[in-house]
């Protein structure tokens, strides 16, 4: 798991505005997963890639979206940012699809002011 | 929807007593358990998982069993230590239609020494 990197670690951001959350997988992992996690809470699923194409979408509006690119890195976007949207966002890479082992990033650490 | 609800919500034991964490999940077509561990301001990590086809698995102090007639899998934790002090986390993950992981909502666990 030491292999999931997520950048950046930390953001500031405003109302209204727009964020870009990077996350590279373990090497020969091809499904990368979101996660929001609110504090005290548990991580709450987002979305799941494999093979650049959505596999799977959690209970979020469509604010929120993601693409993963053909070296497996993923992106995920929120637009119109909300104060509610503050929490911490994990990415977790898997060798395929949801019932195999995830390994979690560090996570991007999201403040909207 | 899917759900996993997780109990305690915390649990406070002496060094060297066992630990207990009970999940009960929805979806009767789930079929992986992963268990992650989160101590504060860092990543989830795995620490024993279990898929359908096994009632119990065992790794040094850590066991879980899981019982798919009743729909839920335990975490036991034997002679615990200070370390073992942490946010713990269960999960379940569906193979089919939807790919994601349901989480629950999490059992702080305090080892006093």
């Amino acid at each position: 798991d030491a292999g999931v990197t997520q950048s950046p670690t930390h953001l500031i951001k405003t109302r209204g505005q727009h964020v870009t959350l990077r996350c590279s997988p373990i090497s020969g992992h091809k499904s990368v997963s979101w996660y929001q996690q609110v504090l005290g809470q548990g991580p709450q699923f987002i979305f799941q890639y494999y093979e650049k194409e959505e596999r799977g979408r959690g209970n979020f509006p469509d604010r929120f979206s993601a693409r993963q690119f053909p070296n497996y890195s993923s992106e995920l976007n929120v637009n119109a940012l909300l104060l509610g949207d503050s929490a911490l966002y994990l990415c977790a890479s898997s060798l395929a699809t949801s019932t195999d082992t995830q390994y979690f990033g560090p996570g991007t650490r999201l403040t909207v002011l | 929807g899917e759900n996993v609800e997780q109990h305690p919500s915390t649990l406070s034991v002496q060094e060297g007593d066992s630990a207990v964490i009970k999940c009960t999940y929805s979806d009767s077509a789930s079929n992986y358990f992963p268990w992650y561990k989160q101590e504060l301001g860092k990543r989830p990590q795995l620490i024993i998982d279990i898929r359908s086809n096994v009632g119990e698995k065992k790794d040094q102090r850590i066991a879980v069993t899981l019982n798919k007639t009743a729909k839920h899998f335990s975490l036991h934790i034997t002679e615990t230590q200070p370390e073992d002090s942490a946010v713990y986390f269960c999960a379940a993950s569906t193979p089919s239609g939807t790919y994601k992981y349901i989480f629950g909502t999490g059992t702080r666990l305090k080892v006093l020494a």
